[in-house]
């Protein structure tokens, strides 16, 4: 079956490290991966888009690679600040929709 | 900076009944979505519409769920007789480009049905 998996445990980073999220999906050839942030009662805000010819995209602290190999992408925050405290959701398109992962919540502690 | 736009931010609404979600996108946009997140959940697609028609829809989109842009700024979904599992946030997105392009989302509409 397809299934896309991020961590459903939340994740605690001390500030000013580096936060990896995980991103799996099985089943699914995408073209390309979108990680998007949602905060509580918010809707999702576009991060960064990776498509299945690159390796690694970066904007600011932000940093996503994509090995379609492993069928995984990882999504890096460096330099966390307790303002990058959200849930973290990964989306990959398929079949001309949007399919998304449950998200990983991240905590960037003081 | 330009932005998506949902109106109400929470709608209340017995079993049965119809309601409406509305939506302005991104006013050069020409791709319009409609998304579902029922609460601890994920985001869900429901329909992709272009050009004035439906160009994708889910399993979830029934013929209960109905899609309009009635003007040049508006993009609607109707509910036609809303059940308890209706209740979710709906989340509406537009992009300029399809496959692929930024999709932005509105700050979506509450839907609680009793």
């Amino acid at each position: 079956s397809q299934k896309i998996e991020q961590n459903s445990e939340a994740l605690n980073i001390q500030e000013g490290k580096t936060a990896t999220l995980t991103c799996n999906y099985t089943n699914y050839s995408p073209a390309y991966l979108q990680w998007y942030r949602q905060d509580p009662g918010r809707g999702p805000v576009f991060l960064l888009l990776i498509r299945e010819n690159e390796k690694e995209k970066r904007k600011e602290r932000l940093k996503v690679t994509f090995d379609t190999t492993l069928k995984q992408s990882l999504f890096h925050i460096t330099a966390s600040q307790p303002a990058d405290s959200a849930t973290y959701l990964c989306a990959l398109y398929s079949n001309y929709q949007l399919i998304w992962g449950a998200g990983t919540k991240l905590i960037i502690k003081p | 900076e330009p932005e998506v736009t949902q109106t109400p931010s929470h709608q209340v609404t017995q079993m049965g009944q119809e309601v409406i979600l509305r939506c302005v996108p991104i006013s050069n946009h020409l791709y319009f979505y409609w998304y579902r997140q029922i609460l601890g959940q994920k985001v869900e697609f429901l329909v992709s519409f272009y050009n004035n028609e439906i160009s994708e829809k889910s399993e979830i989109f029934d013929d209960q769920f109905s899609v309009e842009r009635p003007d040049g700024s508006n993009f609607t979904l109707k509910i036609r007789s809303t059940k308890l599992e209706d209740s979710a946030m709906y989340f509406c997105a537009s992009s300029l480009l399809a496959k692929g392009d930024t999709q932005y989302f509105g700050p979506g509409t509450r839907l609680t049905v009793l």
